[in-house]
């Protein structure tokens, strides 16, 4: 069966400081990954997918992710923190293939301290 | 402004009473998917349209019903609401596979 685990729903950093998001994902065929971020009051917005090929993937906002098959992780890194960053981060499995559907981690609150 | 336009923004109505969401998808976009976000169960897949048929179905309630007009604007209908209904439901379209564009939500709260 297909699932995703985001470890951690809240994560705070200091501005400036690296940035760490957790995900792993179980499924029967190749994954496609994807992470969404979402501000307050605000819809999804794609932060970056994994679908073949390299597997780091970068993405906006100098964020990237790096797909590790053995671990079964897709984690989130940014090298450096900004105020702007924080929001809900939430890391999304594809499935279904041209159908295209998703399932989603419960998501990570990221806090940025000044 | 993602393109994809969710109306109304806020609902609130009482235990027992139904009401419609709506979506006008990003131009061109065949596909429309909604889903739910709330507190507990977190994003849940519901239902996805495709040109006007409907092509997937997740966690839908039996109280819940959607569809796809020809002008592709749809519609997610919830009925003998609950309290535990409230939640934000997000619309997103795509025109490929996974290329989806999300709206702002419509946050419905029931009292």
């Amino acid at each position: 069966a297909q699932s995703v685990t985001q470890l951690g729903s809240h994560v705070s950093v200091s501005e400036g400081a690296l940035v760490l998001l957790r995900c792993n994902y179980s499924s029967s065929v190749p994954p496609y990954l994807f992470w969404y971020v979402q501000y307050p009051n605000q819809g999804l917005q794609l932060l970056l997918k994994y679908t073949t090929g390299a597997t780091l993937v970068k993405g906006i906002n100098g964020f990237e992710a790096e797909f590790k098959k053995s671990e079964t992780s897709f984690h989130l890194t940014k090298p450096s923190a900004h105020m702007s960053d924080a929001a809900e981060y939430f890391c999304a499995l594809g499935y279904g293939g041209s159908q295209g559907n998703l399932i989603f981690g419960k998501g990570t609150k990221l806090s940025v301290k000044p | 402004d993602s393109g994809v336009t969710q109306t109304p923004k806020h609902l609130i109505t009482a235990t027992g009473q139904r009401v419609t969401l709506r979506c006008s998808p990003r131009s061109g976009d065949l596909s429309v998917y909604w889903y739910q976000q709330s507190l507990d169960q977190g994003l849940q897949f519901l239902i996805q349209y495709y040109n006007g048929e409907e092509r997937a179905k997740g966690n839908i309630l039996e109280r819940f019903s959607a569809q796809q007009f020809p002008d592709l604007h749809s519609e997610l209908n919830l009925s003998s609401l609950e309290l535990g209904d409230s939640a934000l439901y997000f619309c997103a379209s795509s025109v490929t596979p996974f290329g989806y564009t999300f709206g702002s939500g419509t946050r419905l709260t029931v009292v």
